[in-house]
C-alpha cells in the first residue's frame, strides 16, 4: 500500500517571504499522480498543484511550484510571496493509476506572520 | 453546476442510531470517495467507487455501506454509530484518472 509522509505538523513564514512544505511518499508503481490540497479554516479542500509522476518538468500554478524527486520519492511544495490568505492546512495527496485511490498525508498547518 | 453536494453539514446521533450521509455531484464524474477526517491523521479514505454499481474497501471501511446505483449519488451509511466514527466527513469526485479530487464542503458528525 501507498504511503504519504508529511514530517512538518507545523510551519510558520512571514508574509511575502518564500516556505517549502516537505512531503515524501512510497509505492512500488511508476504510474502515478501527486497533488497539494489546501483546507482553510472553512473546512473546503481546496486542490492547488497536481504533479504527473511521468513528467519531469515540475508543475507551477502562480505562486505555488513543487520540486518533484521521482527517484527520492519526494514532492515538496514551495509557496512564493506568501500571502496572509495563504494560512491553511497544507496535505500532500498521492492518486495510483491502478486503482485510482487518493492517499493523504498527516497535513502541515502553515501559519503567516503579517 | 452545484459541483459535490453533501447533506448534512452537521449531525449529532446517539450510540447505536443508523443514519446516512448524501453525496450528490452534477458534473458526471465516475469516480467518489468517501473520507473521514480525524485531529493529526489527515484524511482516510473509508470507500470509493470507479462507477455506477462498482465499489471497493478502503483503508477504514468498518462500519461504513456504501451503494453507487447512478453516477450521481454515492451515499454513506452507519450502520450502528459508535462514538469511534465521530469524526469529519468528505465525499470527493473526480473525471478521469489522474484528476485532482473535488471536494464536498463535509458533515460534521458527533456520536455520544
Amino acid at each position: 500500500a501507498q504511503t504519504v509522509t508529511q514530517s512538518q505538523p507545523e510551519m510558520s513564514v512571514q508574509e511575502a517571504e518564500t516556505v517549502t512544505l516537505s512531503c515524501t511518499y512510497d509505492t512500488s508503481e511508476s504510474d502515478y499522480y501527486l497533488f497539494w490540497y489546501k483546507q482553510p479554516p472553512s473546512r473546503q479542500m481546496i486542490l492547488v498543484i497536481r504533479q504527473e509522476a511521468y513528467k519531469q518538468q515540475n508543475a507551477t500554478e502562480n505562486r505555488f511550484s513543487v520540486n518533484f524527486q521521482k527517484a527520492a520519492k519526494s514532492f515538496s511544495l514551495k509557496i512564493s510571496d506568501s500571502q496572509l490568505g495563504d494560512a491553511a492546512m497544507y496535505f500532500c495527496a498521492y492518486r495510483s493509476a491502478r486503482d485510482e485511490k487518493l492517499t493523504f498525508g498527516t497535513g502541515t498547518r502553515l501559519t503567516i506572520i503579517p | 453546476n452545484a459541483g459535490v453536494t453533501q447533506t448534512p453539514k452537521f449531525q449529532v446521533l446517539k450510540t447505536g442510531q443508523s443514519m446516512t450521509l448524501q453525496c450528490a455531484q452534477d458534473m458526471n464524474h465516475e469516480y467518489m470517495s468517501w473520507y473521514r477526517q480525524d485531529p493529526g491523521m489527515g484524511l482516510r479514505l473509508i470507500h470509493y467507487s470507479v462507477g455506477a454499481g462498482i465499489t471497493d474497501q478502503g483503508e477504514v471501511p468498518n462500519g461504513y455501506n456504501v451503494s453507487r446505483s447512478t453516477t450521481e449519488d454515492f451515499p454513506l451509511r452507519l450502520l450502528s454509530a459508535a462514538p469511534s466514527q465521530t469524526s469529519v466527513y468528505f465525499c470527493a469526485s473526480s473525471y478521469e484518472t489522474g484528476d485532482g479530487y473535488t471536494f464536498g464542503s463535509g458533515t460534521r458528525l458527533t456520536v455520544v
